[in-house]
């Protein structure tokens, strides 16, 4: 079975300040696929970044950046300056490959509310 | 860009009603899916739909829960027999193809508050 786990549950920081969202991941599989969503007041989901299970490279998205290590089974997202902006929920989120490719279901975290003041 | 649609936003209905629930994916996506998300818990895996059948359900899909493509464009999601608990946002989602790993895109969500 899968879990992830995100266990702040809510974050406060000033604007400018960096913000690291921690998420800890459980799956038996070898391959997998690893999310984040973003989930502003207004309720949609917005898709970040995907990473597969093969792939630890860091990535970095403008003010974005992941952290992908295997060894601790976490996916550790960062956002550098945080503006007013990126207060929203995030989500990490996590999927089993199916055979022959393609994707189960994903199953999500609890989320970490995050709120940026001015 | 192409997105995924639902309508509508926001249904209102009484408790024992039945709603339908109605996504549009993408239009050459393959799998579909839907979600739900009750107010400040988290997301929820409903049921995945491919080939016109489901593929994978979750145990919260039970018997008053259904799926439906009935035109090859939009794929729905109906409840028979609305209970109070059934009160959450529900997200479709649709990926591409099984061939190339993809990313599932979520709908905005349907707010459902059932009275």
């Amino acid at each position: 079975a899968q879990k992830v786990t995100q266990a702040q549950t809510e974050i406060s920081v000033v604007e400018k300040e960096d913000v690291t969202l921690d998420c800890v991941y459980e799956t038996r599989d070898t391959t997998y696929y690893l999310f984040w969503y973003k989930q502003p007041p207004s309720g949609e989901l917005v898709f970040l970044i995907r990473r597969n299970s093969f792939d630890e490279q860091n990535e970095i998205s403008g003010r974005y950046s992941w952290n992908f290590q295997k060894s601790t089974s976490s996916f550790n997202f960062t956002i550098t300056a945080s503006q007013v902006v990126d207060s929203a929920v995030y989500f990490c989120a996590l999927s089993e490959a199916r055979r022959g490719g393609g994707y189960q279901k994903v199953t999500f975290g609890t989320g970490t509310k995050l709120q940026v003041i001015p | 860009e192409p997105e995924v649609t639902q309508t509508p936003s926001h249904q209102v209905t009484q408790m024992g009603q039945e709603v339908i629930l109605r996504c549009v994916p993408i239009s050459n996506h393959l799998y579909f899916y839907w979600y739900r998300q009750i107010l400040g818990q988290k997301v929820e895996f409903l049921v995945s739909f491919y080939n016109n059948e489901i593929s994978e359900k979750s145990e919260i899909f039970d018997d008053q829960f259904s799926v439906e493509r009935p035109d090859g464009s939009n794929f729905t999601l109906k409840i028979r027999s609305t209970k109070l608990e059934d009160s959450a946002m529900y997200f479709c989602a649709s990926m591409a193809d099984r061939a190339r790993p993809d990313t599932q895109y979520f709908g905005p969500g349907t707010r459902l508050t059932v009275l």
